[in-house]
Formats: C-alpha cells, sequence, structure tokens
C-alpha cells in the first residue's frame, strides 16, 4: 500500500547544479502530476503525463523537463537549479482526470 | 487560466463548526473537490462533489456549492484539534486539478 514515493525527501542544491525528482506509483494510474507549492501560493502544476510516453506542459514549466518512461515512474528535471526554484514539490497520480488525486509526501527542495 | 480563491485563515474553539468558503472560475467543471494537508504531509483527498449537486454530507463534513455564484463551502461539524491544517478546494478543467491558495484552519481547545 505505498501509493505515491517521491525520492529524495530533502535536497539542498547549488545555483547551476541539476537534478532529478522521482515519483513512483504503484497504483497503474494513467495521469502523473508534478506541482510545486509556494507559501501564499498553493499549488501550481508545472509538467503532468496523461500516460506512458507522454508529457504536457502546466502553469508554470519552465526550468524544469519531465519524462514518463515507464508508467508507474515520472521524473521532473531541474537543468540548471536557480534560488527562485527553492520550494516543496509534490507528485501526484490519479486514475482518471476527474478522479481526486493521491499525492506523494512531498520533497523539500532549497537551492542556495 | 482558472482561479480558484480562499480565505487565508480561520480560527475556531473546539467544539464549534468551521466553514471553510471558496470561489471558482470554470463553469464547465464536472467535480469539486476539498483537500486537506497536515505539516510536512502531502495533500489528502477528504471529498469531493459532482457539479449536479447542491450539497453532499459525509459524517462531520457538508458540501454547499452555488454553481450561480461559483461558490463552495466546506463545513466541518464539532472541529476537533486534529482538524487543524491547511484545506484547499479545487476544480477539475480539462485534465488537470486548479487548486486555491489553502486556507489555514486553526483549532484552539
Amino acid at each position: 500500500n505505498a501509493g505515491v514515493t517521491q525520492t529524495p525527501k530533502f535536497r539542498v542544491l547549488k545555483t547551476g547544479q541539476s537534478m532529478t525528482l522521482l515519483c513512483a506509483q504503484d497504483m497503474n494510474h494513467e495521469y502523473m502530476y508534478w506541482y510545486r507549492q509556494d507559501p501564499g501560493m498553493g499549488l501550481r502544476l508545472i509538467h503532468y503525463s496523461v500516460g506512458e510516453g507522454t508529457t504536457a506542459k502546466g502553469e508554470v514549466p519552465d526550468g524544469y523537463n519531465v519524462s514518463r518512461l515507464k508508467k508507474q515512474n515520472f521524473l521532473l528535471g531541474l537543468e540548471s537549479a536557480a534560488p527562485s526554484q527553492t520550494s516543496v514539490y509534490f507528485c501526484a497520480s490519479s486514475e482518471d482526470s476527474n478522479y481526486g488525486y493521491t499525492f506523494g509526501s512531498g520533497t523539500r527542495l532549497t537551492v542556495v | 487560466g482558472e482561479d480558484v480563491e480562499q480565505s487565508l485563515f480561520l480560527s475556531v474553539r473546539e467544539g464549534d463548526s468551521s466553514v471553510i468558503n471558496c470561489t471558482y472560475t470554470d463553469s464547465s467543471s464536472t467535480y469539486l473537490y476539498w483537500y486537506k494537508q497536515e505539516p510536512g504531509a502531502g495533500l489528502q483527498l477528504l471529498t469531493y462533489i459532482f457539479s449536479n449537486m447542491d450539497m453532499k454530507q459525509d459524517q462531520r463534513l457538508t458540501v454547499l456549492l452555488n454553481k450561480k455564484d461559483k461558490h463552495l463551502s466546506l463545513r466541518i461539524a464539532d472541529t476537533q484539534t486534529g482538524d487543524s491544517a491547511i484545506y484547499f478546494c479545487a476544480e477539475n478543467a480539462g485534465n488537470m486539478l486548479t487548486f486555491g491558495g489553502g486556507t489555514r484552519l486553526m483549532v484552539k481547545p
């Protein structure tokens, strides 16, 4: 009963470094999402995927890339980290776009 | 894009009812949702309402939907200290959910 698992849980990066956040779900969900959560701004959608091999841009995609090579995994990449990308990142999955999402516990990223 | 708006903060006493309000803009949303986020955790789906319903009750939770005014509310009866959290409303728009900024509920003993 793992649900949605995010790794790592915490990370500190220096400006310009790159990293990949991993999201894995074991519910055979088609849809997967990456959000960022910033104080006072709620959750904003970065990228999403409606199935294996597909990706699409959300509200705030700049500076991020994603890949969905396997149905159960959705990777979020930061090519050259900037302090503005300091945030808490949440991954979510759903069976259908109308169904409620299952969220991971988040990755707290600090870029210094 | 759509804007979903919520007040930032609500404080109630233990045992009182809490009412958290939300306004949304996309009249084509088929479902509207309420999520709860406890400190250091992800969002947890609390309840949802289909757009052709006016009200949905689930134990201590009552959701009211006013489609004409695009207004959604969540009432928590007999609020407990364990209900202290951030509550997010969300609407579905196409292939994604759009979330409000969240309402922080503080329950005083």
